[in-house]
């Protein structure tokens, strides 16, 4: 069954630690996106990739940093330079251009 | 900057009536539409894509799209509890880039049974 799988499902950390979320699909996308959402906000893209081995900063990337060296896997880390890490980060990926997205279930992040 | 709109409701609708969710867009080049569902504490959704002016029927959903005007709409006929949950508008921008989705902030949507 195709789909994009994402994990942990919810993630914990200390203040100052990076984090390093998994996502990886088998829908055979080019094109994986990372989103973040905050509570009662709309989704904000992070970074993207349309392709194996390039990626490109979305409209909040400060702080965050991606690699996409399979075209099944793109994983996000949250450094710790990344002010307000506390959200709920959805990756996606898309088939031709113009088509809708599909998401993982979403990581659950926590940083105390 | 190119934005989509929502009113954040909570929109409040007795079970069994229709539900009508609006969305306006800012980039007149857009060119594909999408409504998502999203329940409390998980993903979203895909519901109804669509690509043309007019109407496009899924079941008890209805997609309704206005370039001109820049308005897409959702209507949920006979209304379920079920359908409690917050509604994304998403719009694709013109002029190449991610080609991601831009997002509306999401309508709550509350069917009272």
């Amino acid at each position: 069954d195709g789909g994009i799988t994402q994990s942990p499902k919810y993630l914990f950390r200390k203040e100052g630690q990076n984090v390093t979320l998994s996502c990886e699909q088998n829908l055979n996308h080019d094109a994986m996106y990372w989103y973040r959402q905050d509570p009662g906000q709309g989704l904000r893209l992070i970074y993207y990739s349309q392709i194996v081995n390039d990626f490109q900063k979305g409209d909040i990337a400060e702080g965050y940093s991606v690699s996409r060296e399979k075209k099944e896997s793109f994983p996000l880390t949250v450094t710790s330079a990344q002010k307000n890490p506390t959200a709920f980060y959805l990756c996606a990926s898309r088939g031709v251009r113009g088509s809708p997205l599909h998401f993982g279930n979403g990581t659950r992040l926590t940083v105390t | 900057q190119k934005e989509v709109e929502q009113n954040s409701g909570p929109l409040s609708v007795p079970e069994g009536a229709i539900a009508s969710l609006n969305c306006t867009y800012s980039d007149r080049g857009s060119q594909s539409f999408f409504w998502y569902r999203q329940y409390s504490g998980k993903s979203p959704e895909l519901i109804m894509s669509i690509y043309s002016n007019g109407d496009k029927e899924d079941g008890r959903f209805t997609a309704q799209l206005n370039k001109a005007s820049q308005y897409v709409s959702l209507l949920i006929r006979d209304s379920q509890p079920s359908d409690s949950a917050t509604y994304l508008c998403a719009v694709t921008l013109s002029g190449g880039g991610a080609d991601g989705l831009t997002f509306g902030k999401g309508t709550h949507l509350i069917i009272q049974p």
